[in-house]
């Protein structure tokens, strides 16, 4: 079935870069998708979302992009910080019973 | 104000034995969602409360997993003969509206770890 899918499964970067985390979703009737934070022992917490009415939206050093045209979605992160380490899910709204879909996550470690 | 709240944390249990996991949404929100999430795993849906309309139960993984909703406050989710794959962080999540293609935010509890042995 459509999925939520992301296509790096780690990602390791280094205190003070800027961090990078794609998303491919493929349910094109999706129009809302959002981004969560998982620390560990933690349930997701809200990051960000994007409607499919918008390409860009930006929050507090993140920034979530959406390309409707080849169905992709990022989160990007400016000046990642050790407390920025966790597993990041994207999540479209395109569960048929209002649930959200969820890809397998991307883990983020940032080195000091 | 206080968020999704979960209970217990933890929940170690033998196999065959009945678990009965709890979920406090936050005040005023219609909308209720329980998801499992397996270790290294996405979170997979298992059921919806939509005010109090009858749930959907058709994703839940099996016969032996029910799950009841007073009016628009506490869940409760529950597994009967408990095996060793029910094993997995159990979430719960609360919206305001839900709804099939909502666009409202779903705020998640921390979780139930439950472990059978």
């Amino acid at each position: 079935g459509e999925n939520v899918g992301l296509h790096l499964p780690t990602l390791s970067v280094q205190e003070g870069d800027n961090s990078i985390i794609n998303c491919a979703y493929s349910n094109s009737a999706s129009d809302y998708f959002i981004w969560y934070k998982q620390e560990s022992g933690k349930g997701p917490q809200f990051i960000i979302d994007i409607r499919s009415n918008m390409d860009k939206r930006q929050g507090q050093r993140v920034t979530v992009l959406l390309n409707k045209t080849v169905k992709h979605l990022s989160l990007q992160i400016a000046a990642t910080q050790p407390g920025d380490s966790a597993v990041y899910f994207c999540a479209e709204n395109g569960g048929s019973q209002g649930n959200l879909i969820f890809g397998k996550g991307t883990k983020l470690s940032v080195k000091p | 104000g206080a968020g999704v709240s979960q209970s217990p944390s933890n929940k170690v249990t033998e196999k065959g034995k009945d678990v009965e996991l709890r979920c406090d949404p936050i005040s005023g929100h219609t909308a209720l969602y329980w998801y499992r999430q397996r270790l290294g795993q996405g979170l997979e849906f298992l059921i919806y409360f939509q005010g109090n309309s009858a749930p959907d139960k058709s994703g839940l993984p099996s016969d032996r997993f029910s799950a009841e909703r007073t009016g628009e406050s506490v869940s409760t989710l529950t597994i009967q003969r408990t095996q060793q794959e029910d094993s997995a962080v159990y979430l719960c999540a609360s919206s305001q509206f839900g709804g099939p293609y909502g666009t409202d935010t779903q705020y998640f509890g921390p979780g139930t770890r439950l472990t059978v042995l």
